[in-house]
């Protein structure tokens, strides 16, 4: 089952500009996990932030977590072409069960 | 360290027959899991294994199987191919499945 809702589903930018994707679960985490998807390609983990974390920065990945409001958001500073692909989120919950629930994804075009 | 290989990248099945995709990783990770990935669906665990000989089912088991006989190789089943089963198959590992998976770079199936 979908836990993760990923806002917007689309999202098409210029290159240099800063892109924004959020996304919001149901159920009490231990943590939430950023991952990309390239046309074509596995996914590929970005960035994991702990549910005792605000907000956790790789490179130009910046991630907070909102655990009153149960949300997330990925801003992507100072976007390229490259970063062109679909963005999903999923977390882990807290307790023993350790699978991962997904979210459907955003999609992000950055035009050069 | 090749990561996860996934075999083969693309299949065309006739409705019916049977065939075996294949998962190594070479990480010593304990966690494995089978997804598949529709439009619109987000990616949907067919099954997954917490370690050598231990399974178990995910959200989409029917019509798979799977086996984890050692801890590098989850080779994933399907017992007898239907239309439905046309997708996209990500096999996935973990350290301890708490953590960020590394994802392999998919099958296309195609049952005619």
């Amino acid at each position: 089952s979908q836990q993760g809702e990923e806002d917007p589903q689309a999202l098409s930018i210029q290159e240099g500009e800063n892109a924004t994707m959020n996304c919001s679960y149901k159920t009490s985490i231990n943590n939430l996990q950023w991952y990309r998807q390239n046309s074509g390609r596995g996914l590929v983990h970005l960035i994991l932030i702990r549910s005792n974390e605000r907000e956790k920065h790789s490179g130009r990945l910046r991630v907070t977590l909102d655990t009153s409001k149960k949300s997330s958001s990925l801003l992507i500073t100072a976007s390229r072409a490259a970063d062109t692909a679909s963005y999903f989120c999923a977390t882990v919950n807290a307790g023993n069960n350790r699978k991962l629930i997904w979210g459907l994804g955003t999609s992000l075009a950055v035009n050069p | 360290n090749a990561g996860v290989t996934q075999t083969p990248k693309f299949q065309v099945l006739k409705t019916g027959q049977s065939m075996t995709l294949q998962c190594a990783q070479d990480m010593n990770h304990e966690y494995m899991s089978w997804y598949r990935q529709d439009p619109g669906m987000g990616l949907r665990l067919i099954h997954y294994s917490v370690g050598a000989g231990i399974t178990d089912q995910g959200e989409v088991p029917n019509g798979y199987n799977v086996s984890r006989s050692t801890t590098e190789d989850f080779p994933l089943r399907l017992l007898s191919a239907a239309p439905s089963q046309t997708s996209v198959y990500f096999c996935a590992s973990s350290l301890q499945g708490i953590y960020g998976y590394t994802f392999g770079s998919g099958t296309r199936l195609t049952v005619v």
